[in-house]
C-alpha cells in the first residue's frame, strides 16, 4: 500500500512555543490529506482536510489560528501547533487520500506523539 | 452530519473462535465503509472497506458486511488469533470528493490463548 511518514515521531516542547508537523507522501502524490487528533483510549477527531495549493478546511470547533496548516506541495502537509498548552498535548495522526485501481480509500501515517509542559 | 456508532466497546474471545464488531451510521449519502485495526501506539491501518454497491466482501479471515437499507455493517473475523489484539475502528464517508471520514468510537478486541 501507500506509505505515508510523519515527523517528529515524538515530541517535548514547554507551553508557548510552537511545534511543527510533518507529512509526507513517500511513493504518491497527495492532492487532499487529512489532520486527526487522538486522545488516549479515543477515536479519531479529524481536525482539517489539507487540500494541494489551496487553504485547509476545517472542522467545526477547531481554531485555525491556533492549528495552522499548509499544504505547499503535492508530497507535504504541515501541523504547526501555535503558541502550544499542555491542553494541546495529544497523539496527531495524518492520513493521504489515495487513488488505487479505480478505488479511493485513506493512508494514515505513524502519528505524531506531542507533549505540552 | 454523518454519526457513527460502533460496539462493543470492548470484546474479549477465546483464540479461535469469531469475533463481531458492528457499527451504525445516520447520513444516507455515505457510501464507502473502511475499518482499521491500531495496535498501541501505531498508526490505523486499513485492513478491509466496502462500497455501497457492495454487500459483502472477504478477505481470507475477516469479512465485511454492509446493510445500506438499515444503515449498518459489520466486521467479522473468524479463527482468530493472539496477533488480532488492537483496537478496531469502523468508518463512513462519501466516496469520491473530499472524503470525509467519520470513525466510530472504537472496539479494543482482546484474543484469549
Amino acid at each position: 500500500g501507500a506509505v505515508v511518514s510523519q515527523h517528529p515521531s515524538r515530541v517535548i516542547c514547554k507551553s508557548g512555543t510552537s511545534v511543527k508537523i510533518e507529512c509526507r507522501s513517500l511513493d504518491f502524490q497527495a492532492t487532499t490529506m487529512f489532520w486527526y487528533r487522538q486522545f488516549p483510549k479515543q477515536s479519531l477527531m479529524l481536525m482539517a482536510t489539507s487540500n494541494e495549493g489551496s487553504k485547509a478546511t476545517y472542522e467545526q470547533g477547531v481554531e485555525k489560528d491556533k492549528f495552522l496548516i499548509n499544504h505547499a506541495s503535492l508530497t507535504l502537509s504541515t501541523l504547526t501547533v501555535t503558541s502550544a498548552h499542555p491542553e494541546d498535548s495529544s497523539f496527531y495522526i495524518c492520513s493521504a487520500r489515495v487513488y488505487s485501481g479505480g478505488w479511493e480509500t485513506q493512508y494514515f501515517g505513524p502519528g505524531t506523539r506531542l507533549l505540552v509542559l | 452530519g454523518e454519526n457513527v456508532e460502533q460496539h462493543p466497546s470492548t470484546l474479549s474471545v477465546q483464540e479461535g473462535d469469531s469475533a463481531v464488531i458492528k457499527c451504525t451510521y445516520s447520513d444516507s449519502a455515505s457510501n464507502y465503509f473502511p475499518w482499521y485495526k491500531q495496535e498501541l501506539g501505531k498508526r490505523p491501518q486499513l485492513i478491509i472497506d466496502i462500497r455501497s454497491n457492495v454487500g459483502e466482501k472477504k478477505d481470507q479471515r475477516i469479512a465485511v458486511t454492509l446493510n445500506k437499507t438499515a444503515k449498518h455493517f459489520s466486521l467479522h473475523i473468524t479463527e482468530t488469533q493472539p496477533e488480532d489484539s488492537a483496537v478496531y475502528f469502523c468508518a463512513a464517508g462519501p466516496w469520491g470528493g473530499a472524503q470525509k471520514l467519520v470513525f466510530g468510537q472504537g472496539t479494543r478486541l482482546t484474543i484469549n490463548p
